[in-house]
């Protein structure tokens, strides 16, 4: 049964820093891995996604790793910003899981100005 | 906005009474999902639709809760004989073709049974 952990539960940075959240999964058979960030109360937006071929994927200040024989993803986000306030969720495909995507428990992540 | 839409995106009601939520998915995603976010957890999967076939149901999805998607376009969930343990967020979700691609969610709709 695959399972996803995402480490630190919560984490707070002063505006400007540079910083890298966890995630690992325990069955390395994926299609594919996606961060999502949830703003409190709404719903979810897609960051970036990457295919299990791919090692990495980047979108402006944020870059994505994937690392599947270990099972570990990360997120780093440069220069971050009090807007980049929000909670980030990883959540994996894999091949034994019919489609759906199996979520981690998220990162609640503060920028203070 | 993602294409997704909930109706509606929130609801107070009481214990014991049923509620429906709808999702409209981005018009020509064949796949359709729900899940259950309760506060400070990632979601949970409740149920998928390919077209109009339900293909897998979680073991959370008591014999109150029930989904559908006539003619594979919108979707519905209904909880029957709601329960305090009910009270959550339920998001839906639509992806096109075959898994492992992007899958889009809705903005949520939030159920509180008091």
């Amino acid at each position: 049964k695959q399972e996803v952990t995402q480490i630190p539960a919560a984490l707070s940075v002063p505006e400007g820093e540079n910083l890298v959240l966890n995630c690992s999964f325990t069955d390395s058979a994926i299609y594919n891995l996606q961060w999502f960030r949830q703003d409190p109360g709404k719903g979810l937006t897609s960051l970036l996604l990457i295919q299990s071929s791919q090692r990495e994927q980047t979108s402006g200040r944020l870059n994505a790793s994937l690392d599947k024989s270990s099972g570990r993803s990360t997120l780093y986000i440069a220069a971050s910003q009090p807007g980049d306030s929000a909670t980030y969720l990883c959540a994996v495909i894999g091949y034994n899981q019919g489609g759906k995507l199996i979520f981690g428990q998220g990162t609640e992540l503060s920028v203070k100005p | 906005d993602t294409g997704v839409s909930q109706d509606p995106r929130h609801k107070i009601t009481k214990r014991g009474q049923n509620v429906t939520f709808r999702c409209d998915p981005i018009s020509e995603h064949n796949r359709l999902y729900w899940y259950r976010q309760t506060l400070g957890q990632g979601p949970e999967f409740l149920t998928y639709f390919q077209n109009e076939a339900q293909l897998e149901k979680s073991r959370l999805l008591s014999d109150r809760f029930s989904a559908e998607r006539p003619k594979g376009s919108f979707s519905t969930l209904e909880i029957q004989r709601t329960e305090q343990g009910d009270s959550a967020m339920y998001l839906c979700a639509s992806s096109l073709g075959v898994a492992g691609n992007t899958i889009y969610f809705g903005e949520g709709s939030w159920l509180t049974v008091v």
